[in-house]
């Protein structure tokens, strides 16, 4: 089970990209890379997957390189409410792991 | 569509009690998950189910029992709460489809063992 390394918190201010990076040097062949937002007192939700090379949605980006050992997920012009715990994790079927996260504090 | 609830919302226990927590889906998902999450921490697995009628362990299966009668429903069991059991606990459902892993996830139950 490939396990993930995130920074543990990132400041930034409103309007700005924000790139979290997630460190996943085991990943097998059939994992995937998917990322999770957590406000206070909410369960977490679905952002994006990705496999790799670029994958786009309507609230992120999420860039992996040819050799998947690293993610980053990018968010585009940040505003307060993306305020969150940002969670990587690899995933294989039943197979996954969610970590500590990254704690993104968007000051005004 | 309700998407996961769970039941109930807050409960207070004392050491020894026992409760059921419930988890509902209405996604016809096959996979569900029970996670617990202490504060400051990310979400560590207890117990999870591929189908009905099947349970697995997770990461912190101890103190914990589930059962899956239904696919729609996931119950999480304690048969002797502790304080070290007081916690957030989430639900979650996926559709269990090869390459397409987003989990769904419920409210949460916030427990207190006294």
């Amino acid at each position: 089970l490939a396990k993930t390394t995130q920074p543990i918190s990132m400041d930034s201010y409103e309007g700005q990209e924000v790139n979290i990076t997630c460190s996943h040097n085991n990943i097998a062949t059939n994992d995937y890379i998917t990322w999770y937002q957590q406000f206070p007192s909410q369960g977490p939700r679905f952002i994006i997957q990705g496999y790799k090379t670029k994958v786009t949605n309507e609230v992120a980006s999420l860039f992996i390189p040819a050799d998947r050992k690293s993610s980053t997920l990018s968010l585009p012009r940040v505003s307060l409410s993306d305020t969150a715990v940002y969670y990587c994790l690899v995933v294989n079927f039943n197979k996954f792991y969610f970590g500590s996260g990254t704690k993104l504090n968007v000051k005004p | 569509n309700a998407g996961v609830t769970q039941t109930p919302k807050f409960r207070v226990l004392k050491t020894g009690q026992s409760m059921t927590l419930l988890c509902a889906q209405d996604m016809n998902h096959e996979y569900m998950y029970w996670y617990r999450q202490d504060p400051g921490m990310g979400l560590r697995l207890i117990h999870y189910s591929v189908g009905e009628g099947t349970t697995a362990k997770g990461e912190v299966p101890d103190g914990y029992n589930v059962s899956r009668l239904k696919k729609q429903n996931f119950l999480l069991g304690l048969e002797s709460a502790a304080p070290s059991q007081t916690s957030v606990y989430f639900c979650a459902s996926e559709r269990g489809d090869s390459g397409y892993y987003e989990q769904y996830f419920g409210p949460g139950t916030r427990l207190t063992v006294t």
